[in-house]
């Protein structure tokens, strides 16, 4: 079935360290992929998105790219800041279904 | 522009008690749902909404019930309360159709502790 595999944390970094936040899937056919953002205390918020294979979202600094080959929507960063600090989250919506399965999420703490 | 509003932000219960988590969105949305967030769990569906009128179980549904009250309106009820229970909920909405158009807005969330 349908699956979302996400970087175990928590990640630690220093100010403008590079961040990479691994996220894997399995899935029919070629759904799209988010990923999303919870700051402290706050709901989700969407970061990005990507709607078909090899498309690059991008949003605030963070990019991921859409591989078909790799099943994979890995999260980026060239540059991490402290307000970065937050949990990040992978999803990815079921075939054909109203429904979305998120990753375990990834806390991401920066040092100043 | 208000979004996706939940009611209460904080709750406390004794176990045996019932309660009612409110969600409203003023955007229109067809969809809703309701989630619950445990540490290192990330986020599990407990029910959804695919549209006015319909209801169906999500991963975790034992010990809630929900409410379509209306388009705007989706609430969750807690008829007695467990500590396993003791969560942080959140209310989504999407307007339906394409995921890839129409992603899900959250609320803030409700944090429910039963002792």
């Amino acid at each position: 079935g349908d699956s979302v595999t996400q970087m175990e944390g928590p990640v630690t970094l220093s100010e403008e360290a590079f961040l990479t936040i691994n996220c894997t899937y399995t899935a029919t056919g070629y759904p799209s992929l988010f990923w999303y953002v919870q700051y402290p205390g706050e709901g989700l918020q969407l970061l990005l998105k990507a709607t078909k294979a090899d498309d690059k979202g991008s949003n605030k600094g963070f990019e991921a790219t859409y591989r078909k080959e790799t099943t994979s929507f890995h999260l980026e960063k060239g540059s991490v800041q402290v307000s970065d600090s937050a949990v990040y989250f992978c999803a990815l919506p079921y075939s054909s279904a109203s429904k979305i399965i998120f990753g375990s999420g990834t806390r991401l703490s920066i040092r100043p | 522009n208000a979004g996706v509003t939940q009611t209460p932000k904080f709750q406390v219960l004794k176990t045996g008690q019932s309660m009612t988590l409110q969600c409203a969105q003023d955007m229109n949305h067809n969809s809703m749902y309701w989630y619950r967030q445990d540490p290192g769990m990330g986020l599990r569906l407990i029910y959804y909404s695919a549209s006015e009128g319909t209801t169906d179980k999500g991963e975790v549904p034992n010990g809630y019930n929900v409410s379509r009250l209306n388009k705007r309106e989706f609430s969750l009820r807690l008829e007695s309360a467990a500590p396993s229970q003791t969560s942080v909920y959140f209310c989504a909405s999407r307007p339906g159709g394409s995921w890839g158009d129409q992603p899900q807005h959250f609320g803030d969330g409700t944090r429910l502790s039963i002792l």
